[in-house]
């Protein structure tokens, strides 16, 4: 099984509002990453959580909030976003810190009002 | 700066034609060349990949060359169908799960 799943699979806010992105993996994987997708752009990385604990941050503004609970759970938490923010939100995970296979999961289409 | 640079930007075959997109990197500490296929409104899923210490992976109908010495590396896709239709993105990484994307490659096969 090399499923990530992501919750929700869409999400309209407004400005003021403060909601989470969820992923989820059951494949062992201890790296989880939050990606940024425009449209008709590649992938641009967010953050990378190994062994839970946040190793990467690619000066990533404090309106994003990310969150590791346990090694299979990747939270994202969104407050006071602008509606530039509005993308496909993905989610990947890979099997440690060092190895290179990353799975992705089917993104959450975030629009900001 | 874009570490990744790939090419064409689109791409247009009939059906049973080889389309080819092309990669090129600039930091030779990249050690794994990997390719994704992404349809629209879906995550973007592994394809093929490749290290610099062989010169040509094929799986099925897809293959990747690789130049080290040119820093380059290629995908071909042998028969492409309809189905094929999608956007691929060359990437690279250097061991530490910092992995750089291509632009991406929106390719067409026409029936």
């Amino acid at each position: 099984d090399t499923e990530v799943t992501q919750t929700p699979k869409h999400l309209v806010m407004g400005m003021t509002n403060k909601k989470s992105l969820k992923c989820e993996q059951h494949m062992g994987h201890r790296a989880m990453y939050w990606y940024k997708q425009k449209a008709k752009k590649p992938p641009e990385l967010m953050f990378v959580y190994s062994y839970e604990k946040l190793s990467i941050n690619e000066s990533v503004p404090s309106r994003f909030s990310p969150e590791c609970p346990n090694s299979s759970l990747l939270n994202l938490h969104l407050h006071a976003l602008q509606p530039e923010d509005s993308a496909l939100y993905l989610c990947a995970s890979s099997q440690g810190y060092n190895t290179d296979t990353q799975y992705f999961g089917p993104g959450t289409r975030l629009t900001v009002l | 700066q874009q570490q990744v640079k790939q090419s064409p930007q689109s791409l247009i075959v009939q059906k049973g034609g080889i389309p080819i997109i092309n990669c090129a990197y600039e930091n030779t500490a990249f050690d794994y060349f990997p390719w994704y296929q992404q349809f629209p409104g879906k995550g973007p899923a592994l394809l093929i990949a490749i290290r610099p210490d062989v010169s040509e992976k094929k799986e099925g109908r897809f293959t990747i060359s690789f130049n080290k010495s040119a820093k380059q590396f290629s995908l071909h896709i042998m028969d492409s169908q309809p189905g094929d239709s999608a956007t691929y993105f060359c990437a690279a990484s250097k061991g530490n799960n910092d992995m750089r994307f291509g632009a991406g490659t929106r390719l067409t096969v026409k029936p």
